[in-house]
C-alpha cells in the first residue's frame, strides 16, 4: 500500500518558473526522502531530511518537512526542461527498524523551453 | 561509477516461464532492498536483506518469488511460473546503515506475455 500522496499529480510549467510538489503521508517518521525518476528510468535520490529538521536546501532545491501536519513540501526554483521527470517522497515507518521505504503515487513535472 | 547495477535490464518471458534477475549493490552497503513498480505507481517494497539475512519479505512477495543474497554481495529475485499480472520494474536499492540514503539501480523491466 502506499502511505504518500503527492499533490497535484501532474505539474506543467515554462522554464524558469518555479515548480512545488507536496506530499502528505500517514504515519510517524524518522526520515522522509525525494527521488527524481525519468520515464521508464531507475530512481535518482535528490535529497533526505530528518523528522528533527525542518528545511533542507541542495542546490535549485528546497524541502520542508512539517511532522505535524504529516506533510512535505518539495521546491525546484528556475526549473529547466531537464527537470522534466516523475518526483516520489519516500518514508520510512517509525518505530522499527525495517528502514523499508513507503512511496507515494508521484507527480508528473513537464517543464516546456 | 560503482552505484547499484541490475541485471538484465530488460526481459521478456512467456507466462509460465521461470526468471532471475541480479542486483549488484553498491560495495559494503549492508542493507539491500527490493521493490516492484508498475505504471503510473510509485515503488512498492517486497523484500530486504541485512548482509545474507532476509529480514522482511512483503504480502506482495507470493510463494513464487523468492530472493537470495547468499555472500552478503549481490542478490538474485527469482519469479518461478511467471503470470501476466508480474509485468513491472523491478527496483534494487542499497544503503550502508539504516535511517540513510538508499541508492537505487536502473531497474530490470520485466514483460510477461
Amino acid at each position: 500500500s502506499q502511505q504518500g500522496e503527492e499533490d497535484p499529480q501532474a505539474l506543467s510549467i515554462q522554464e524558469g518558473e518555479n515548480a512545488t510538489m507536496n506530499c502528505s503521508y500517514k504515519t510517524s517518521i524518522n526520515n522522509l526522502q525525494w527521488y527524481r525518476q525519468n520515464s521508464g528510468r531507475g530512481l535518482v535520490h535528490l535529497i533526505l531530511i530528518r523528522s528533527n529538521e525542518r528545511e533542507k536546501h541542495s542546490g535549485r532545491l528546497r524541502v520542508t518537512l512539517d511532522t505535524s501536519k504529516k506533510s512535505s513540501s518539495l521546491l525546484i526554483t528556475a526549473s529547466r526542461a531537464a527537470d522534466t521527470a516523475s518526483y516520489f517522497c519516500a518514508t520510512d515507518v517509525k518505530p522499527g527498524n525495517t528502514d523499508k521505504l513507503i512511496f507515494g503515487t508521484g507527480t508528473r513535472l513537464q517543464v516546456f523551453p | 561509477d560503482t552505484g547499484v547495477s541490475q541485471d538484465p535490464r530488460h526481459k521478456i518471458t512467456k507466462r509460465g516461464q521461470n526468471v532471475t534477475f541480479r542486483c549488484d549493490p553498491i560495495s559494503e552497503h549492508n542493507r539491500l532492498y527490493w521493490y516492484r513498480q508498475t505504471l503510473g505507481q510509485g515503488p512498492e517494497f517486497l523484500t530486504y536483506f541485512q548482509n545474507e539475512a532476509q529480514l522482511e519479505k512483503s504480502r506482495l512477495l507470493s510463494d513464487r518469488f523468492s530472493a537470495e543474497r547468499p555472500k552478503g554481495s549481490f542478490s538474485t529475485l527469482e519469479i518461478q511460473r511467471t503470470e501476466q499480472g508480474d509485468s513491472a520494474m523491478y527496483l534494487c536499492a542499497s544503503t550502508p546503515t539504516p535511517e540513510e540514503t538508499q541508492y537505487f539501480g536502473p531497474g530490470t523491466r520485466l514483460l510477461v506475455l
